[in-house]
């Protein structure tokens, strides 16, 4: 059964503050996918990784698939109120259909 | 936008009831999802269709059933709701040809009592 592991569950920092979030697996994954999700709101995705070591930007956000694409982190720049949100992150593994899905990490940027 | 609607958005229902949550989606996409969310366990897949009357069980499947007679509609039917079922119901369709990305529909609010 294919696991990913999203660390940490929870964090609280202040506007201007950096942070990573991450998201492992022993298994690895064609591609590799971050969403947020605002409150009663479904997820939306916010990018997808493919190619081992792969490093993408979106504005403050950095998004790294691991070498051996079993892993994969968010980093953000300068976090503004706007970032907080729930983050997930889902892989595409064994099945042609399905996503494996991180369990999240709710985030709050406090001003 | 994919175009996906949720009915209803909310419900509050009884032990041992039916509840029946549809999925519209106007785009023609053959694969849709549903999957229920609960704090701690992210989103956890229920059933899925890969195309009118194919579908598959999920990893949480006990005690739901669905149904798609029509591409644009995907039912997911609690045949005797129970309160372990109390939770946020998501519909998503799978985009072609993006990398397996799936679009969520705005979410089902169901609380069983």
């Amino acid at each position: 059964t294919q696991l990913l592991e999203q660390s940490p569950q929870f964090l609280s920092i202040q506007e201007g503050e950096n942070l990573t979030v991450y998201c492992n697996s022993s298994s690895v994954f064609s591609s590799l996918q971050w969403y947020r999700q605002e409150p009663g709101e479904g997820p939306v995705l916010l990018v997808t990784v493919v190619t081992g070591g792969e490093v993408k930007k979106l504005k403050r956000l950095t998004f790294q698939f691991g070498d051996a694409r079993k892993d994969s982190s968010l980093h953000i720049t300068a976090a503004q109120p706007g970032d907080t949100g729930l983050y997930l992150c889902a892989g595409a593994g064994d099945s042609n259909y399905q996503l494996i899905w991180g369990a999240g990490t709710k985030l709050i940027i406090k001003p | 936008d994919a175009g996906i609607t949720q009915s209803p958005r909310h419900k509050v229902t009884e032990t041992g009831t039916p509840v029946t949550l549809r999925c519209h989606q106007t785009e023609n996409h053959r694969y849709m999802y549903w999957y229920r969310q609960d704090p701690g366990h992210g989103l956890r897949l229920i059933h899925y269709s890969y195309g009118v009357k194919d579908t598959d069980k999920g990893e949480v499947s006990d005690g739901y059933s669905v149904s798609r007679s029509k591409t644009e509609d995907f039912l997911l039917t609690l045949e005797s709701a129970t309160s372990s079922q109390t939770s946020v119901y998501f519909c998503a369709i799978r985009h072609s040809g993006q990398q397996e990305t799936q679009y969520f529909g705005p979410g089902t609010r169901l609380l069983v009592l």
